[in-house]
């Protein structure tokens, strides 16, 4: 069973549009991270939720909103999709509390063209 | 302000040298630390992990690290590095007030057979 999954892998959508990605663990983890991949293979952190709380909500564009309908799952909507939102988007998981390492989801691939 | 700083932005090795990638942070308190590589197309993989004990660390496929507590240095080695080790790399550190996880630009090690 995959640890961590995020849906689509792979999204190419146009300019002005909106577009949510899909992730869940099944790990039983408390916190949820969304990861921002560039070009240069920087990875930055989005957000990160716990219990349903979002605990930081770095300087991200208010375009950006995660939403998390229980605590498996943490969703990226994204409005009004720019050329510079093309990245990597990996979503994680771990216990906020626990000694666990941060597991890691395959990452989508966005493309705004 | 909390970073993680990785030095090396691209290391070039022939194959069978030896291999030390730097990692710093400017944590205070208590800290986890990480090393997680990434291969080309893949998500992060984790490599060893640190949260106490023996500073020095074993990891998979041969990789170890050395906590330093009064350098704030968690830097990675290899004695001999395969051409199968041509990755990313990266050093993350979980802490502060959050106990999130913030990661470092990477370095890009590649592997000349």
């Amino acid at each position: 069973d995959t640890a961590v999954s995020q849906t689509p892998k792979y999204l190419v959508t146009q300019m002005g549009n909106d577009k949510s990605i899909k992730c869940e663990q099944n790990l039983g983890h408390d916190t949820m991270y969304w990861y921002k991949q560039d070009s240069k293979k920087f990875l930055k952190i989005m957000f990160s939720y716990n219990n349903k709380e979002l605990i930081i909500n770095e300087t991200v564009p208010n375009r950006f909103s995660p939403k998390s309908p229980d605590k498996a799952h943490l969703n990226l909507h994204i409005n009004s999709l720019e050329l510079g939102d093309s990245a990597v988007y990996f979503c994680a998981s771990n216990d906020r509390g626990g000694h666990t390492e941060a597991f890691f989801g395959q990452g989508t691939r966005l493309t705004v063209v | 302000a909390q970073s993680v700083s990785q030095h090396n932005h691209h290391v070039i090795l022939s194959e069978a040298a030896s291999l030390e990638l730097g990692c710093n942070y400017s944590y205070g308190g208590t800290v986890n630390l990480f090393w997680y590589v990434q291969y080309p197309g893949q998500h992060l993989q984790l490599l060893l992990k640190y949260f106490s004990g023996d500073p020095l660390v074993k990891g998979i496929k041969g990789f170890e690290a050395e906590f330093i507590k009064s350098k704030f240095s968690f830097n990675l080695r290899k004695p001999s590095v395969q051409w199968s080790d041509t990755a990313e790399y990266f050093c993350a550190v979980r802490g502060g007030n959050n106990n999130d996880m913030r990661f470092g630009a990477g370095t890009r090690l590649t592997v000349k057979p």
